[in-house]
């Protein structure tokens, strides 16, 4: 059955810390895997990734994906209160449907 | 070029009525997904469409939950008979295809009481 994994659950950190999160995944045929971010309201697209090795990077976020291994980390550096959130990572199954992990639910203290 | 629309974006129900949630898809997205999320709770897939066709309908309750995708127009969620347990948050998301970037709409929070 294809699945994803996201660990932390969740994490509290200080402003200007760096935080990793991660996701990993089992599925069959796979194609690409996406990261969103959520906040009170409906997930934004934060990126694609189909490649791995390559990074996808904008302003402080960035994530890899390791297609051997099978998983994908997000960082996020030099955090701030609003990136406070809850972070989804999800792949697309062999039946074309998109499946989501758990989420990380990130605390950012001033 | 808009995003995926979504409305109402609040509805209220009471027991035993029936709720009509809305998704248009953005433009040239062919591939529509619904998704309902609890308070505190990851995003939990329930139907995937394509234009008159339902592709994986395997997340959906087999009563009173319905969806459709027509030639013309938006998709439609229809719960019927509604019940305090299907209150929650409907999201639903749009692509080109599996394998491409999704996009979602704003959702519609239903309320039954």
């Amino acid at each position: 059955e294809d699945k994803v994994v996201q660990s932390p659950l969740s994490l509290v950190v200080h402003e200007g810390d760096t935080v990793t999160l991660n996701c990993s995944y089992e599925v069959t045929n796979f194609r690409s895997l996406l990261w969103y971010k959520q906040e009170k309201k409906a997930p934004t697209f934060l990126f694609m990734l189909t490649s791995s090795g390559i990074e996808k990077k904008s302003g402080r976020l960035s994530s890899i994906l390791d297609k051997k291994e099978l998983f994908s980390i997000l960082n996020i550096t030099a955090t701030q209160t609003g990136d406070s959130a809850v972070y989804l990572c999800a792949v697309w199954s062999n039946t074309g449907k998109l499946i989501f992990g758990q989420g990380t639910t990130l605390q950012v203290k001033p | 070029n808009a995003g995926v629309m979504q409305n109402p974006r609040h509805l209220v129900r009471r027991r035993g009525q029936e709720a009509r949630l809305r998704c248009s898809p953005m433009k040239g997205h062919s591939h529509v997904y619904w998704y309902r999320q609890l308070p505190e709770e990851g995003l939990k897939f329930m139907v995937y469409l394509q234009k008159e066709n339902i592709i994986d309908e395997s997340g959906m309750p087999k009563e009173r939950f319905s969806a459709e995708f027509p030639k013309e127009g938006p998709s439609i969620l229809r719960i019927q008979q509604v019940v305090r347990g299907d209150s929650a948050a409907y999201f639903c998301a749009s692509s080109p295809g599996a394998g491409h970037e999704a996009f979602f709409g704003q959702g519609t929070r239903l309320t039954v009481v």
